[in-house]
């Protein structure tokens, strides 16, 4: 069974730019959360889908986006990229719809802004 | 408080050895704290989880130790090999409400030495 396939995994933006992220979830699984992960903060949640619906969304600016397809693939969109959004953008999808389900993490997109 | 503090940010340790890492939290409302692993270039991946009402959950050589009433929560891992060096996240789900969202600690770089 393939895990969770993240686009793309590595990506250098400059500074004003945008990015999109993408995010393939395990076959069957309709809860999609997104994480940003910084040596200096650790896993930081920002976002969660289940049925196309975000249903939680983290303390971060509105420039951080997503959605979530019919299909269960999910998306995640940074605006006017900073800086500070250099990190690896994990995203992970779970079977159970809320609760102590498993969490499987995709190996991540690691994006540089410059 | 929607934080969840871990201790130590490193640690080393001989193989054969315990290792022992620490999380706290505030919130009382939180109701499921799993452990990740993380390997370097890797998403993390669950370890071992237990939820409030029970004291003690083993797995092979991991444990966790839960204490409701000081709030803290512990991994173990017993008989430490040095494929175990990762860094260690716990975590803890805010209760109530269909999520998935998970709040991670900071981390801990583990390193066993052969």
């Amino acid at each position: 069974k393939a895990g969770v396939t993240q686009t793309p995994r590595y990506l250098i933006k400059t500074r004003g730019q945008q990015v999109t992220l993408s995010c393939s979830p395990i076959s069957g699984h309709r809860s999609v959360s997104w994480y940003q992960q910084t040596p200096g903060q650790g896993l930081q949640f920002l976002f969660e889908y289940f049925s196309e619906t975000q249903r939680n969304k983290g303390n971060f600016p509105g420039r951080f986006s997503g959605r979530q397809f019919s299909n269960s693939r999910s998306e995640m969109n940074v605006s006017t990229l900073e800086l500070g959004d250099s990190a690896l953008y994990l995203c992970a999808s779970s079977l159970a719809a809320s609760g102590s389900g498993e969490l499987f993490f995709g190996e991540g997109s690691r994006l540089t802004v410059l | 408080q929607q934080q969840v503090k871990q201790s130590p940010q490193s640690l080393i340790v001989q193989k054969g050895g315990i290792s022992i890492i620490n999380c706290a939290y505030e919130n009382t409302a939180f109701d499921y704290f799993p452990w990740y692993q993380q390997f370097p270039g890797k998403g993390p991946a669950l370890l071992i989880a237990i939820r409030p009402d029970v004291s003690e959950k083993k797995e092979g050589r991991f444990t966790i130790s839960f204490n409701k009433s000081a709030k803290q929560f512990s991994l173990h891992i017993m008989d430490s090999q040095p494929g175990d060096s990762a860094t260690y996240f716990c975590a803890a789900r805010p209760g109530g409400g269909a999520t998935n969202k998970l709040i991670f600690g900071t981390g801990t770089l583990l390193a066993v030495q052969p």
